[in-house]
């Protein structure tokens, strides 16, 4: 079974400048949450989309955004790029929200350079 | 403010020794904790959890001990491997399950032969 993937895995972007990020959850999982990465903030909850639905969302600015897809997958956009966005930024998917959390698996993640 | 709290960046450990890595929470809500285990360039993968209705859990060469007074866990890692060189986080979440998980800032742990 083909695990989570991401794209891209490497981005390297401007300020003030957006970016779309890809997630494809495991085939048949339909919860798919968002986390970013920072050397100082450790990993922080973005957001979590199920059945096309935001359920729950971490705190973040209004820059931060993300969408889910009837096939489950999903993408996250962030505008206006600043320099502290510079992550890695890490896609999980579950078959349900609140289900066994050993069921939730991550991808590689997709590593942001804002310059 | 961090609601899980992983006071070691870092833990050198010599190969066959105990890891122990330690893991503090304030939010006296959470009722499910994680381990997580990191390679670079690799997502995190799930390694052990523990419910708050219980204080020990086991599996393997992994041990997750949780003391809910002291708003504590710990990581036992025994005996430790090369393979074990990674960084590991902690994890919480308030309702049981996968939603919205508040980790910690992880701890890298290097096993020297």
């Amino acid at each position: 079974k083909a695990g989570v993937t991401q794209t891209p895995r490497y981005l390297i972007k401007t300020r003030g400048q957006q970016v779309t990020l890809s997630c494809s959850p495991i085939s048949g999982h339909r919860s798919v949450s968002w986390y970013q990465q920072t050397p100082g903030q450790g990993l922080q909850f973005l957001f979590e989309y199920f059945s096309e639905t935001q359920r729950n969302k971490g705190n973040f600015p209004g820059r931060f955004s993300g969408r889910q897809f009837s096939n489950s997958r999903s993408e996250m956009n962030v505008s206006t790029l600043e320099l502290g966005d510079s992550a890695l930024y890490l896609c999980a998917s579950s078959l349900r929200p609140g289900g066994p959390v050993d069921t939730q698996y991550f991808g590689p993640g997709t590593r942001l350079t804002v310059l | 403010d961090q609601q899980v709290k992983q006071n070691s960046p870092s833990l050198s450990v010599q190969e066959g020794r105990i890891s122990i890595l330690n893991c503090d929470y304030t939010n006296s809500m959470f009722d499910y904790f994680l381990w997580y285990k990191k390679y670079p360039a690799e997502g995190p993968t799930f390694l052990i959890s523990i419910s708050s209705i219980k204080d020990k859990n086991e599996d393997g060469r992994f041990t997750v001990f949780l003391n809910k007074s002291a708003k504590h866990l710990s990581l036992h890692i025994v005996p430790s491997q090369p393979g074990d060189s990674a960084v590991y986080f902690c994890a919480a979440s308030e309702r049981g399950g996968a939603d919205g998980l508040t980790f910690g800032k992880g701890t890298h742990l290097i096993i020297q032969p």
